[in-house]
């Protein structure tokens, strides 16, 4: 039973353009939401986060948007940069912070020349 | 600040054989986890311990895997003995407060290869 969705798994974004990355969760007493970028042989590293009460939290190029009616959230990569090129993995923390932390499987994006 | 250190960095073995890691949270950090990452899937927490006391181990396979946190800082984790579905990389991770939702801090893992 997969509590965090990322049906994607990869997505192919030209260099300068905006990269979306999609993230679906099924559990409604998640109230707390990350991005972690891996790159190769690396271990994930954190992104940006959002709290259940705001629907919208921007860092530099990266912005998590999220519709807790639809259960959906979305990070948003602009302009897209080489560097970007990375799996990133959508996680959720439920209301009871002693729980753990669910991790999506990933989506491999790509920036292309 | 240093990062979470973990070694080795890569682990083959032969099933039925038991292999350790080790992992050093950043220091001050009081929760550390372990998480196995098969390849193609997210990271899936094995356990979780806040200084030396267990969270959440409810995941952890209990019949061969086995870690310990004895002085509240560095860990290790066994499996003894392995079977070829532990071929994944292990990730330790640390945290400041498990309570304040702090970002998880990963190391590079151990990729660990059964045959």
């Amino acid at each position: 039973d997969q509590q965090v969705k990322q049906n994607s798994p990869s997505l192919s974004v030209q260099e300068g353009r905006i990269s979306i990355l999609n993230c679906d969760y099924t559990n409604s007493m998640f109230d707390y939401f990350l991005w972690y970028k891996k790159y190769p042989a690396e271990g994930p590293t954190f992104l940006i986060s959002i709290s259940s009460i705001k629907d919208k939290n921007e860092d530099g190029r990266f912005t998590v948007f999220l519709n807790k009616s639809a259960k959906h959230l979305s990070l948003h990569i602009v302009p897209s940069q080489p560097g970007d090129s990375a799996v990133y993995f959508c996680a959720a923390s439920p209301m009871n912070r002693d729980d753990k932390i669910i991790f999506g499987k990933g989506t491999r994006l790509h920036i292309l020349p | 600040e240093a990062g979470v250190a973990q070694s080795p960095r890569y682990k083959i073995i032969e099933k039925r054989q038991s292999v350790a890691f080790w992992c050093n949270p950043i220091s001050g950090h009081a929760t550390l986890y372990w998480y196995q990452q098969i390849l193609g899937q997210g990271p899936k927490l094995l356990i979780q311990f806040q200084n030396n006391g267990v969270v959440d181990d409810s995941q952890l396979p209990k019949d061969r895997f086995s870690a310990e946190r004895l002085k509240g800082v560095d860990s290790t984790l066994k499996i003894q003995p392995a079977k070829l579905e532990d071929s994944a990389v292990y990730l330790c991770a640390s945290s400041l407060e498990d309570r304040d939702n702090s970002p998880l801090h990963f190391g590079n893992g151990t990729r660990l290869t059964v045959t």
